[in-house]
C-alpha cells in the first residue's frame, strides 16, 4: 500500500538560511509526487510535482524538491527563507488514489 | 475561473445529528475528491468521484458517504455524527489525470461536533 511520512512535526528556520522538509514514500512502481502548502485558514495550494526526469524539481515561490530514488525521499527545499514562507506544508504521492503527510509546520523566524 | 467553493464554510452539530457538505468543483472539472484534515493525522482521503462514479475509497466507516451530480457538484454526509468527526473537511478539484494532473483545493468546512 502507498504511504507517504513527514517526520518533523515542525521545522524552525531563521530567515535568510536555507531550509528543508522532509518526506518519505512508499509506493509500488513509480511515483508521482507533489509538495502543497496551506496557509491558515486556506485550503492547499500546489508547490510543485515529480513526474520524471530531472530529480530537482522547481515550483512556486522559489521551492524546489530533490527526488531520491535510492532513499525513497523527495525532500522539499529553498536556499534563503523569507518569513511569509511559514506555513503548514504536505507531501502526496500518487498511486490509485493521492495519499498526503501529516503535515510539517515550517516557522521562519525574523 | 471561479474557484473550488465549499458551502458552508463553518458548521456545529451535535453528536448524533447528520450532516451534508458541498463542493462546487471548478467549471470544466469532472472530477472531485475529499479529505478530512485533522491536527494529528493531516489530510486523510475519503473519497474521489470522477464523472458521478465512485473511483475511490479511503478507510472511512459508512457513515461517510458521498455523491456527484451531473454537473459534477459533490456533497459528502456524515451520519450519526461522533465527536471525533470534528475536522476540516477539504474538497479538491482535479484537473486532468495521470502525469498531468493537478488538484485545486476549497477552503474547506470547518465542522464541529459538540
Amino acid at each position: 500500500a502507498q504511504s507517504v511520512a513527514q517526520p518533523e512535526d515542525q521545522v524552525n528556520v531563521a530567515e535568510g538560511n536555507p531550509l528543508t522538509v522532509k518526506c518519505t514514500y512508499s509506493v509500488s512502481g513509480n511515483p508521482y509526487l507533489f509538495w502543497y502548502v496551506q496557509y491558515p485558514n486556506r485550503g492547499l495550494q500546489f508547490l510543485l510535482k515529480y513526474i520524471t526526469g530531472d530529480n530537482l524539481v522547481k515550483g512556486s515561490y522559489g521551492f524546489e524538491a530533490e527526488f531520491n530514488k535510492s532513499q525513497t525521499s523527495f525532500h522539499l527545499k529553498k536556499p534563503s527563507a523569507l518569513v511569509s514562507d511559514s506555513a503548514l506544508y504536505f507531501c502526496a504521492v500518487r498511486d490509485d488514489k493521492i495519499i498526503f503527510g501529516k503535515g510539517t509546520r515550517l516557522h521562519i523566524l525574523p | 475561473k471561479a474557484g473550488v467553493t465549499q458551502t458552508p464554510r463553518y458548521l456545529i452539530k451535535t453528536r448524533g445529528q447528520q450532516v451534508t457538505l458541498s463542493c462546487s468543483p471548478i467549471s470544466g472539472h469532472r472530477s472531485v475528491s475529499w479529505y478530512q484534515q485533522t491536527p494529528g493525522q493531516g489530510l486523510q482521503f475519503l473519497f474521489e468521484y470522477f464523472s458521478e462514479t465512485q473511483r475511490n475509497k479511503g478507510n472511512f466507516p459508512g457513515r461517510f458517504s458521498g455523491r456527484q451530480f451531473s454537473n459534477s457538484r459533490s456533497e459528502m454526509n456524515v451520519s450519526t455524527l461522533e465527536l471525533g468527526d470534528s475536522a476540516l473537511y477539504l474538497c479538491a478539484s482535479i484537473l486532468g489525470q495521470g502525469p498531468g494532473e493537478k488538484l485545486f483545493f476549497g477552503s474547506g468546512t470547518q465542522l464541529s461536533v459538540l
